[in-house]
């Protein structure tokens, strides 16, 4: 079975700042989806940013871009010019391709973010 | 676009009384569904997913069971529910080979069983 790992429960940052979030996982399958979801304190579960295994670039969306190295089963995603809305929990997620996982995905602990002005 | 319908948002309902969880989904036809309960500060765990009408698959043996009655309709249940039962579940639709299969979620239910 498919582990994922945030290793940070808390980060923070300063307005305007950059930072990064860790996040690992355990597979033996070569075809898979990684995404971040961000949960602010709505608690509604927003899609950040999402990379498919097979491809190498780093995926890009807006602020939020991630550091994947599929050797390292290592993927971060890093949000630069931080702002408050930023602050929230993010969980990062593993999905496998394979047709009989019926599109199950597996989350993370999640790891809080806070913003400071 | 898709929307995912999640009710109701807040429940307070005592130990050994039933319950029922509606989810629905707009926007799509035959959604991969399903249901996930969060623990306080923590990650999400997977109770149910249904690939089709009536079909269910149960990850976790619980108090809960799950149907769906409709292409686009998911439902948690149970009869007698139980003081670990408490805690925030969420529906989600599994996207589409376009969306490279990211989850819109439901909007939750925070559920406190006393």
């Amino acid at each position: 079975a498919q582990t994922v790992t945030q290793s940070q429960p808390e980060m923070s940052v300063q307005e305007a700042e950059t930072v990064t979030l860790s996040c690992t996982y355990d597979t033996s399958e070569s075809d898979y989806y990684l995404f971040w979801y961000k949960q602010p304190p709505s608690r509604q579960m927003i899609l950040v940013i999402r990379q498919e295994a097979y491809k190498q670039q780093n995926a890009t969306e807006n602020r939020f871009s991630v550091n994947f190295q599929k050797a390292a089963k290592s993927f971060s995603l890093k949000i630069s010019d931080s702002q408050l809305g930023d602050a929230a929990m993010y969980f990062c997620a593993y999905r496998s391709d394979s047709y009989t996982n019926a599109g199950k995905s597996t989350f993370g602990d999640g790891t809080t973010l806070t913003v400071k002005p | 676009s898709q929307t995912i319908h999640q009710w109701p948002a807040t429940l307070v309902q005592p130990v050994g009384s039933p319950l029922s969880l509606e989810c629905t989904v707009e926007g799509t036809s035959n959604p991969n569904l399903y249901w996930y309960r969060q623990a306080a500060g923590r990650g999400l765990q997977l109770l149910f997913y249904s690939v089709g009408i009536g079909q269910i698959s149960s990850e976790v043996p619980q108090n809960l069971s799950a149907s769906r009655p409709q292409d686009r309709q998911f439902i948690l249940s149970s009869k007698k529910l139980l003081l670990s039962d408490s805690g925030f579940y969420l529906c989600a639709w599994g996207g589409t080979r376009r969306t490279n299969y990211g989850y819109t979620f439901g909007s939750g239910t925070r559920l406190t069983v006393v």
